[in-house]
């Protein structure tokens, strides 16, 4: 079974300052690993993606993560935040053995982050 | 714009009421998905269809029942809500069966159970 653990449930940053959200998971097989944002009332958006290749992923909006295999980890980064950026971020994984699970996406339970002018 | 439509974008119902929410999708997509999202609960998966006239279970699907009957439609009924349901609920689609496939969502429809 797969599980992804967002370590902090809120992250408060002054605007242009660096941030880093945490995300750990758990699997017995290969991964595909995700960052969704949600704006406030709105749907989920993907924010990058990581299937294969090079560790280090960027995104949209100037946001970037790296996938540690030994770590099990996928945190995400922005070098500069701005007050737009406030936003709920989930991170998701599923397996990437197509036979098993069909595909089903496994999120962790979100971090607000926060950006204060 | 093509994507996700998720009907109605809010509800109010009575305990023991019954609803249907609607999710319909115009990208020709095989897999949909029903999510519920809770506060500090992220997103947990209702039910989920692969292709058109089917339809499985996910994590929490006591309380709700789903239908599949046309492939662009996934139809998420409450028999009889209760206050447990109250939620934001999301429907999402994708091309095909593999994880690498990104998932497209609706923006969302809150339900409210008094």
């Amino acid at each position: 079974a797969q599980s992804v653990t967002q370590l902090d449930s809120q992250v408060p940053v002054f605007e242009e300052a660096p941030v880093e959200l945490r995300c750990n998971y758990s699997s017995s097989v290969s991964v595909y690993l995700f960052w969704y944002v949600q704006y406030p009332n709105q749907g989920l958006q993907l924010l990058l993606k990581y299937l294969s290749g090079s560790t280090l992923v960027k995104g949209i909006n100037g946001f970037e993560a790296e996938f540690n295999k030994s770590q099990t980890s996928f945190h995400l980064r922005k070098p500069s935040v701005h007050i737009s950026d406030t936003a709920e971020y989930f991170c998701a994984v599923t397996p990437a053995d197509r036979g098993s699970t069909l595909g089903r996406l496994y999120f962790g339970r979100g971090t607000q982050l926060t950006v204060w002018p | 714009n093509a994507g996700v439509t998720q009907t109605p974008k809010f509800r109010v119902l009575k305990t023991g009421q019954s609803m249907t929410l609607l999710c319909a999708q115009d990208m020709n997509h095989e897999y949909m998905y029903w999510y519920r999202q809770d506060p500090g609960m992220g997103l947990r998966l209702i039910h989920y269809s692969v292709g058109e006239g089917t339809t499985a279970k996910g994590e929490v699907p006591d309380g709700y029942n789903v239908s599949r009957l046309k492939k662009q439609n996934f139809l998420l009924g409450l028999e009889s809500a209760a206050p447990s349901q109250t939620s934001v609920y999301f429907c999402a689609s994708r091309v095909g069966h593999s994880g690498a496939n990104v998932l497209t969502f609706g923006a969302g429809s809150r339900l409210t159970v008094l």
